[in-house]
């Protein structure tokens, strides 16, 4: 069976610091890979998604930038962090149109 | 552009009793639909997933419904229960490129 893996669970980073995010699917080859980002209020926001190795596209500009070393590793990174990057991050992969999620990481912009 | 949006936001119901959460896009021309359940603090859960040529889809006590000429769609909770409390989202993907689009979500909770 298909397992999605995200971490850390939790992180709280200063202000200018940069960021590391990790997303690691088992069980399938090739899947197409994505990063949400869900802020409170504001609904589950697609950041960017992956077809396949080194094939990244975004979805809205930001400070945030995603790479795809491999085919089932997709990471979420920042050089500098804001204040406005705090929220819940999700990262998910799909099959015949159903999406399946990752447990999620919160992180804390102080 | 598609918008989704999801009433009520929130939603408090004794339990044992039936309920409908509503969702309404502003695009017809969808791919699927698909119903998910957020646990606080946790990813999201596929519920149901819709194909545009279907009308709808059974699973236990859950059934969603999907008229795409009137951008609509229902997720009816039969018997409901505690552990139904959760956050419900809907999204509908329109290319089949799986980059859905979610609406904020109608948060349940169900009264012993």
């Amino acid at each position: 069976s298909q397992t999605i893996h995200q971490w850390p669970a939790t992180l709280v980073q200063p202000v200018g610091s940069p960021l590391s995010l990790e997303c690691t699917v088992e069980g399938t080859s090739n899947p197409n890979l994505y990063w949400y980002r869900q802020a409170a209020g504001r609904g589950l926001q697609l950041l960017f998604y992956s077809v396949g190795i080194g094939q990244i596209s975004s979805e809205v500009p930001q400070n945030l930038s995603a790479s795809r070393p491999q085919d089932r590793q997709f990471i979420l990174s920042s050089k500098k962090l804001l204040l406005s990057d705090s929220g819940f991050y999700l990262c998910a992969w799909s099959w015949e149109g159903t999406q399946y999620f990752g447990p999620g990481t919160r992180l804390l912009v102080l | 552009k598609q918008e989704v949006t999801q009433i009520p936001a929130a939603l408090s119901v004794p339990e044992g009793e039936n309920l409908v959460l509503n969702c309404s896009f502003t695009d017809s021309a969808i791919y699927n639909l698909q119903w998910f359940r957020q646990d606080p603090g946790k990813g999201l859960t596929s519920l149901l997933l819709i194909q545009s040529s279907q009308r709808e889809q059974t699973s236990g006590r859950l059934n969603a419904s999907l008229d795409k000429s009137s951008g609509r769609s229902t997720l009816y909770i039969a018997a409901s229960q505690p552990g139904d409390s959760a956050t419900y989202l809907c999204a509908v993907d329109m290319n089949r490129d799986d980059k859905i689009i979610f609406g904020k979500g109608t948060r349940l909770h169900i009264l012993p």
